[in-house]
């Protein structure tokens, strides 16, 4: 009963640095996306995708890229890391198919604790 | 762009107790939905209880329940007999209803609470 797992739980990089951001989800969800969490502020939307090879921005894109070449993995990518990136990091997913599928709710992953130096 | 307030950083109240936890939101939106997360220490996000906007009826699960005044734009979550394990961070959320299309959450700040015992 996996869910949505997102990999790795924690990571230190240094300025300049880049890495990627793993998430899987098996429940053959349409949808996942990718958020950001700081202190003293709630999610943030950093891109999402609506399916299988597509991706889109959300709020707070910059410096980041994204892709999804397979269904069932999102990956989220720094490619030059900021101290401005120091975050914890969110996926979630939605099944995004059949009747009110906007009303379904978001199933998250446990978050990526992420520090640049 | 639609916006969420949580205008009380920390609560903090005993075990048993009723607590109500507030949140706004600003939209010209006439048809959307609201959400309240839990977020406890396992930094795991936990969908409470959510809110269509077109219902009147107030949405309730089990000891949590809200009060959405959709004309003054407001959306508070009770919570009845609090017990220990609902000490955690928690989130208010709006979502713009979709015809099709990816959803997007705009969280607010969110409001530490902590259950004494």
């Amino acid at each position: 009963n996996a869910g949505v797992t997102q990999t790795p739980k924690f990571r230190v990089l240094k300025t300049g640095q880049s890495m990627t951001l793993l998430c899987a989800q098996d429940m053959n969800h349409e949808y996942m996306y990718w958020y950001r969490q700081d202190p003293g502020m709630g999610l943030r939307l950093i891109h999402y995708s609506v399916g299988e090879g597509t991706t889109a921005k959300g709020e707070v894109p910059d410096g980041y890229n994204v892709s999804r070449l397979k269904k069932q993995n999102f990956l989220l990518g720094l490619e030059s890391a900021a101290p401005s990136q120091t975050s914890v990091y969110f996926c979630a997913s939605t099944l995004g198919q059949g009747p009110f599928y906007s009303n379904q709710p978001q199933h998250f992953g446990d978050g990526t604790r992420l520090s640049i130096l | 762009a639609q916006t969420v307030t949580q205008s009380q950083p920390e609560m903090s109240v005993q075990e048993a107790e009723t607590v109500t936890l507030s949140c706004t939101y600003d939209t010209s939106e006439n048809n959307y939905y609201l959400f309240w997360y839990k977020q406890p220490p396992s930094r795991q996000m936990i969908l409470v209880i959510r809110q269509e906007a077109y219902k009147q009826q107030n949405a309730t699960e089990n000891r949590f329940s809200v009060n959405f005044q959709k004309a003054a734009k407001s959306f508070s979550l009770k919570i009845s007999d609090s017990q220990l394990g609902d000490t955690a961070m928690y989130f208010c959320a709006f979502m713009k209803l979709h015809i099709q299309g990816a959803q997007k959450l705009v969280f607010g700040q969110g409001t530490r609470l902590t259950i004494n015992p």
